[in-house]
């Protein structure tokens, strides 16, 4: 399994509803980072989230990070079909002199016009 | 100004041969990155670099290669091609260890017969 797992696998929204995307992490989170890919196209960075209890806002795009947990959750309010593509959670990993930066298993989303 | 580039983009193999993906950054980033993605995976990452001649293991390292031989090359080698590394390629690349974002490839799809 990965350290990183997100749920769910796959979702389809009709647009205009709200979603949630979950990242759980099997370590302790020291920072977070969201990223967005299109179908077919590299992954374009979204949100960093550094401290626990940490909220931030893009447009209609939040995400948390609950550090005690070891969870962060992505939520899109009023969903467009410009939201579509897979979203991608990611750790730094740095410590003790090794530097791996590791991604979840990813979410799906398509959103129905 | 380029970002990062990966060449070729496609590449179809038959079992037992052996090819090279090329990255190429022109951001003067210190931090190299190899992964590959597969339906349900997420991304993984197979090796990374922090500097110029470096290289490490990452989470799936098995039967693949790298080298750093100049700052803003990172190569991945395949020197015996099986099916189960049909998969799109990611390559990444970060400035330094302080800086957490990624910037991504456009990727390079490998199908091995």
């Amino acid at each position: 399994s990965q350290e990183l797992e997100q749920s769910p696998q796959s979702l389809i929204v009709q647009e205009g509803k709200n979603l949630t995307i979950n990242c759980t992490s099997s370590k302790t989170l020291y920072g977070l980072y969201w990223y967005k890919q299109k179908y077919g196209e590299g992954l374009i960075f979204l949100m960093m989230l550094q401290k626990g209890g940490e909220e931030k806002s893009h447009e209609k795009i939040t995400a948390k990070l609950d550090e005690k947990k070891q969870q962060s959750s992505l939520h899109i309010t009023a969903s467009q079909p410009s939201h579509a593509g897979i979203y991608l959670c990611g750790a730094d990993r740095g410590t003790s002199g090794t530097y791996k930066y590791i991604f979840g298993t990813g979410t799906r989303l398509k959103v129905l016009a | 100004n380029a970002g990062v580039t990966q060449t070729p983009k496609f590449r179809v193999l038959k079992t037992g041969q052996s090819m090279t993906l090329l990255c190429a950054q022109d951001m003067n980033h210190e931090y190299m990155y190899w992964y590959r993605q597969d339906p349900g995976m997420g991304l993984r990452l197979i090796h990374y670099s922090v500097g110029e001649g470096t290289t490490a293991k990452g989470e799936v390292p098995d039967g693949y290669n790298v080298s750093r031989l100049k700052k803003q090359n990172f190569l991945l080698g395949l020197e015996s091609a099986a099916p189960s590394q049909t998969s799109v390629y990611f390559c990444a690349s970060r400035p330094t260890r302080a800086f957490p974002v990624l910037t991504f490839g456009a990727g390079s799809r490998l199908t091995v017969l």
